[in-house]
């Protein structure tokens, strides 16, 4: 199916365990984002990537690596979990910049997100 | 103090109310300004999108931009329960760069239509 999926939905982890959040789209976009959601902060960046190859830090990006290997997949590695990683996940893909006009050009799809829970 | 505010809510309106969302900002780089709407437990979805200052319509929903007060509305009449959810604005600096490409998203604002 066309799209961004996220894997898994939900996951309850323990503190200090590694945990890989999964990222797929399949439109090719260039741009993927990362971003945690909890009340009061709203939606935060963590890692964004302009391309294969290349990721740089959002506003939240302690505690977090990414990597992106291949244009359509864009995991999310927690190293060593801790509570305050508790949260909603959200991947985001967007394609290249043009016409300033035209929403198409800026718009970020989402995914259906990931709900983690670090115990 | 954060770049875009947002009142929480929760807002509560009777169905055919007439619904405004605010968003106050304080970079005057942004020039894309975008309303996303959130379903309990989705991903947000885009609603509306403006490029600079204006309005835009869209159907029931209305977007407007005010540059110079840095403040965003979104609209909605005839206001329905399936309009119920969070609705986020998101603003953009634009342009090519990856970091142009970024949003800067408020907290949100939960609406709920009541019958």
């Amino acid at each position: 199916d066309a799209g961004i999926t996220q894997s898994p939905r939900y996951k309850i982890t323990e503190t200090g365990r590694q945990v890989t959040l999964m990222c797929h789209q399949t439109w090719s976009h260039s741009y993927m984002f990362w971003y945690r959601q909890d009340l009061g902060h709203g939606l935060r960046l963590i890692y964004y990537s302009a391309a294969a190859d290349i990721t740089d830090k959002g506003e939240v990006p302690d505690g977090y690596v990414v990597s992106r290997s291949k244009t359509e997949n864009f995991p999310l590695t927690l190293e060593s979990a801790t509570r305050s990683q508790t949260s909603v996940y959200f991947c985001a893909s967007k394609g290249l910049g043009g016409i300033p006009e035209a929403s198409g050009n800026y718009e970020q799809y989402f995914g259906p997100g990931t709900r983690l829970t670090v115990t | 103090q954060k770049e875009v505010e947002q009142d929480p809510g929760p807002l509560s309106v009777p169905e055919g109310a007439i619904v405004s969302l605010n968003c106050t900002y304080s970079n005057s780089a942004f020039q894309y300004f975008m309303w996303y709407r959130q379903y309990s437990r989705k991903g947000p979805e885009l609603l509306m999108y403006t490029y600079s200052s204006g309005n835009k319509e869209d159907g029931r929903f209305t977007a407007q931009v005010d540059k110079s007060s840095k403040y965003i509305s979104l609209f909605i009449r005839d206001s329905q329960p399936s309009d119920s959810a969070t609705y986020l604005c998101a603003m953009s600096r634009g342009g090519f760069s990856g970091t142009a490409s970024k949003l800067t998203f408020g907290t949100g604002t939960r609406l709920q239509v009541t019958l």
